[in-house]
């Protein structure tokens, strides 16, 4: 079955720091994989998809991943972090056979330091 | 455009009383979502709707909890009768048809509710 794991929960870095929250995945298929984020009291936020073309997915404010197949990673990076990227960060691998569903991971929560 | 609505934002119950969500998806879009989501946990489905037709309801507790989408456009999530471990926030997501393989969710604000 097609699960993700995302390691730490929490995650602090300074302003303008590199920002890298960890995802890795459980797919006996090629999977598609996502990122969303979480702002406190708001509804998820697509921030980038992987879905099987170029290995490099850039997103949404300065965002990107990389899908590494022999790593079955999927990490988000951002070079410089900034105040307004606290939130709460979701990997998720969709399910393409049978039910079709996006299986989530169990957030990443990121606090940016002055 | 508008998106996903939800309402209430905020539901505060006590054990064994009845309560009910609803969500007003995006214009245009077929399927409908409804997921979980526990403190410190990701979202996980409970139902998903194309168009009236409810094509994956396999995580619904359905002792307890019922879902509706008469016309195939707004929906309601019910829960009767309401148990301490149910207090969460309660997403609804939309999405068109499209290729479903990867076609992306649109998620309202939720609801939090809390079981007293």
């Amino acid at each position: 079955a097609q699960s993700v794991t995302q390691l730490g929960s929490h995650v602090s870095v300074s302003e303008g720091a590199l920002v890298l929250l960890r995802c890795n995945y459980s797919s006996s298929v090629p999977p598609y994989l996502f990122w969303y984020v979480q702002y406190p009291n708001q509804g998820l936020q697509l921030l980038l998809k992987y879905t099987s073309a170029a290995t490099l997915v850039k997103g949404i404010n300065g965002f990107e991943a990389e899908f590494k197949k022999s790593e079955t990673s999927f990490h988000l990076t951002k070079p410089s972090a900034h105040m307004s990227d606290a939130a709460e960060y979701f990997c998720a691998v969709r399910i393409i056979q049978g039910a079709q569903k996006l299986v989530f991971g169990q957030g990443t929560r990121l606090t940016i330091n002055p | 455009e508008a998106g996903v609505v939800q309402s209430p934002r905020y539901k505060i119950i006590e054990k064994k009383q009845p309560v009910a969500f609803w969500c007003n998806p995006i214009s245009g879009h077929n399927t409908l979502y409804w997921y979980r989501q526990n403190l410190g946990q990701g979202p996980e489905l409970l139902i998903r709707y194309e168009n009236e037709e409810a094509v994956d309801d396999s995580q619904l507790p359905k002792d307890r909890f019922s879902a509706e989408r008469l016309k195939g456009v707004d929906s309601t999530l019910k829960i009767q009768p309401a148990e301490l471990g149910d207090s969460a926030v309660y997403l609804c997501a939309s999405s068109t048809r499209g290729n479903p393989s990867y076609n992306e969710q649109f998620f309202g604000p939720g609801t939090r509710l809390t079981v007293l």
